[in-house]
């Protein structure tokens, strides 16, 4: 069974400029999560889909961050402009449902920004 | 506030050696509860967690951990440390009347040989 895809693995870019990460569930996993992970701290939930709505984005910073998942498979992560601040490891999951079901994550995309 | 608590940093063990890495909790109700592992440039992978039923599960790589409900706790554990389990470590708990996902600021072990 495919794992979790998530690409590209690093980025750097420029504060102010624009970046999009890609992410593709694991094949029948309803649920999808959006995390951002800054170094030497637990994730920080971003966005959580369950099909292509929106069930959680509280901590979405929408002003610059934005992510669909239109089709309810993958989804885009896309921040625009970027700051110093986002510099971060950006985590897919997805999970079969939301509940007793433990979360499968991919291997994350790192983002610096300069 | 709902929480979870890894109250070290850093553990290190000496290869060989039983392991605990500790995690408590502050949710209502009877919530669901993780450990997942992270390597270096990885993402997090699900070692084990705790539904209902017997308060000892057992999980990947030879790890298992203890749901004390009373002390709200549930300690990760495992007999023999390898020096490849050396990690981070992150605990999480699912409040199963909302199901947000609870996340600890995780703990770094460090096996040496």
């Amino acid at each position: 069974e495919a794992g979790v895809a998530q690409s590209p693995r690093y980025k750097i870019i420029e504060k102010r400029q624009s970046v999009a990460f890609w992410c593709n569930p694991i094949s029948g996993h309803a649920t999808l999560y959006w995390y951002q992970q800054i170094l030497g701290q637990g994730p920080k939930l971003l966005i959580q889909f369950q099909n292509n709505g929106v069930v959680d984005d509280s901590q979405l910073p929408k002003d610059r961050f934005s992510a669909e998942r239109l089709k309810g498979v993958d989804s885009t992560l896309k921040i625009q402009p970027a700051k110093l601040e986002d510099s971060a490891v950006y985590l897919c999951a997805s999970s079969q449902k939301t509940g007793p079901g433990e979360l499968f994550f991919g291997e994350g995309s790192r983002l610096t920004v300069l | 506030a709902q929480s979870v608590a890894q109250p070290e940093d850093q553990v290190n063990v000496a290869e060989g050696n039983p392991l605990t890495v500790k995690c408590t909790y502050s949710v209502s109700g009877n919530p669901y509860l993780f450990w997942y592992v992270q390597y270096p440039n990885r993402g997090l992978q699900f070692l084990l967690k705790y539904i209902t039923g017997d308060n000892l599960v057992k999980g990947s790589y030879g790890f298992e951990a203890e749901f004390n409900k009373s002390q709200t706790s549930f300690h990760l554990k495992k007999p023999s440390a390898l020096v490849s389990d050396s990690a981070l470590y992150f605990c999480a708990v699912r409040d199963k009347s909302n199901y947000q996902l609870i996340w600890g600021a995780g703990t770094k072990l460090i096996i040496k040989p």
